[in-house]
C-alpha cells in the first residue's frame, strides 16, 4: 500500500522553539507539498518541491522553511515556533507521469502542531 | 488566495439520497479535483477532471466541470453512512501538476442513517 507518512500524529512545542515536521514518501513521487489546514481557512499552500534540493514558495511561506535533500523526504521547519502556527500540517505528494499532464495528491495522515 | 469555494458549506441527508455538492472558482484552470477527508485526517484523492472535460464517472461518484461558468459539481448516488465527510474541490493551475493545487473551504457532509 503506498504511504505518505509525517512522522508525528500529534505536537506540542514551546514558543520560540525550531520545530521539525517530516515527511517520508515510498512512491519515488518527483512532487512533494506542504499546506496547513485551519477552520474557516481551508487548506494553503505554505512549500512545494519538485525535486531534490528544490523548493518553491506556496501561499504562506512566512515564517517557514523546508528541505529536501532526498527524493523520498521532505521537511517542514518552524525557524521560530509562534502560537498562530499551531494548526493541522498536512504533506502530500505526486508524480510526474509523462503523458498524463497532472495527477491527484496523496496525502499524508496530517500532524496537528500546537504552540504553547 | 482561495480559488475554489465549496457550495453548501454543510449538507445532511438521509442515507441512500443522492448529496450533490457545488465548486466554484475563478481563473482558468488546468484540471479540478475533489477530495474526501475523514475527520482529523488526511485527504482522499477521489477523482480528477482535466479542463477539457465535461464529465467523468468514478463508482457512485460523478463529477461535472463547466469552464464558462467555472464551476465544477461532484455527485454521489446511493448516500452511505461512510460517506459521512468533508468533500473538498482543488484546482490546479499547470500541465505537469508541480505548483500545487488551490483548495476550497469544503462541503461538510453528513448521511443520517
Amino acid at each position: 500500500d503506498v504511504k505518505v507518512t509525517q512522522s508525528s500524529r500529534y505536537l506540542v512545542k514551546r514558543t520560540g522553539e525550531k520545530v521539525f515536521l517530516e515527511c517520508v514518501q515510498d512512491m519515488d513521487h518527483e512532487n512533494m507539498f506542504w499546506y496547513r489546514q485551519d477552520p474557516g481557512l481551508g487548506l494553503r499552500l505554505i512549500y512545494f518541491s519538485y525535486d531534490v534540493k528544490m523548493k518553491e514558495k506556496g501561499d504562506i511561506p512566512e515564517g517557514y522553511s523546508v528541505s529536501r535533500e532526498k527524493k523520498e523526504r521532505f521537511s517542514l521547519i518552524l525557524e521560530s515556533a509562534s502560537t498562530n502556527q499551531t494548526s493541522m500540517y498536512l504533506c502530500a505528494s505526486s508524480p510526474i507521469v509523462v503523458g498524463q499532464p497532472a495527477h491527484g495528491y496523496t496525502f499524508g495522515s496530517g500532524t496537528r502542531l500546537t504552540v504553547v | 488566495s482561495q480559488q475554489g469555494e465549496e457550495d453548501p458549506q454543510a449538507l445532511s441527508i438521509q442515507e441512500g439520497e443522492n448529496a450533490t455538492m457545488n465548486c466554484s472558482y475563478k481563473t482558468s484552470i488546468n484540471n479540478l479535483q475533489w477530495y474526501r477527508q475523514n475527520s482529523g485526517r488526511g485527504l482522499v484523492h477521489l477523482i480528477l477532471i482535466r479542463s477539457n472535460e465535461r464529465e467523468k464517472h468514478s463508482g457512485r461518484l460523478r463529477v461535472t466541470l463547466d469552464t464558462s461558468k467555472k464551476s465544477s459539481s461532484l455527485l454521489i448516488t446511493a448516500s452511505r453512512a461512510a460517506d459521512t465527510a468533508s468533500y473538498f474541490c482543488a484546482t490546479g493551475h499547470s500541465g505537469g501538476g508541480a505548483d500545487g493545487l488551490t483548495f476550497g473551504k469544503g462541503t461538510h457532509l453528513i448521511i443520517q442513517p
